[in-house]
């Protein structure tokens, strides 16, 4: 296994348009979590999963912003009708659900022009 | 709600000095933390974690110090060098498996 893999790396778009993004947590992972992040500051959480049940979800998910994980394995975040401020980096990260950290994945970059 | 800060946004060390980060949360519930690095351009890279149980954890190079009583967390680097330049962020949760709260990071700087 090679940790938490995010696709695409990099993804520009231009406003107004969808953009979906893949995360494959580490397999033995059950628990896998959204995060957005800004240039100067920390991870914000958006929303987790437990296997395929999502758990939570933060105030910053709007109604634009959807995640799926159907399978209990990878997952998607989708932003309709994108704006400039979604402009981030989002992250995932997985865990086994206990406290023995939390593994995040390199990214994606979204710029929305 | 719960939040965690972090105390000075740069650091600026000697290649070879000590470095000391640091960081103040305010829930008292929170229950476990976790030390992050995070180079330019890539993910959170787990560095070390500590459970409220416990007041002091090493690992390679680094130390965790935790006081419950000022809730309050440190990371130490020892012998720093120019490979640990990047931004450290601490992040606390109450439970196991729940959602991390991160602070703002402190950028690390490692002059030669």
């Amino acid at each position: 296994d090679t940790g938490v893999s995010q696709d695409p790396r990099h993804k520009i778009t231009k406003r107004g348009q969808n953009v979906t993004f893949r995360c494959d947590p580490i397999s033995e992972h059950n628990r896998l979590y959204w995060y957005r992040q800004t240039l100067g500051q920390g991870p914000e959480f958006l929303t987790y999963f437990q296997n395929e049940a999502q758990l939570e979800k933060s105030r910053l998910l709007s109604d634009r912003f959807s995640a799926e994980r159907p399978k209990g394995s990878f997952s998607t975040l989708e932003i309709q009708r994108t704006e400039q401020g979604d402009s981030a980096m989002y992250l995932c990260a997985s865990s086994r659900g206990g406290e023995d950290g939390y593994t995040f994945g390199s990214g994606t970059r979204l710029t929305v022009v | 709600g719960e939040s965690v800060g972090l105390h000075l946004p740069t650091l600026s060390v000697q290649e070879g000095d000590n470095s000391i980060i640091n960081c103040a949360y305010s829930n008292s519930a929170s229950d476990y933390f976790i030390w992050y690095k995070q180079e330019s351009g890539k993910g959170p890279q787990f560095i070390i974690d500590i459970r409220s149980n416990m007041d002091k954890r090493q690992g390679q190079r680094v130390t965790v110090l935790l006081n419950k009583t000022v809730k309050h967390l440190s990371l130490q680097i020892a012998a720093t060098q120019p490979g640990d330049s990047a931004v450290y962020f601490c992040a606390g949760t109450r439970g196991g498996g729940n959602k991390l709260t991160f602070g703002t990071g402190t950028q690390l700087k490692v002059e030669l």
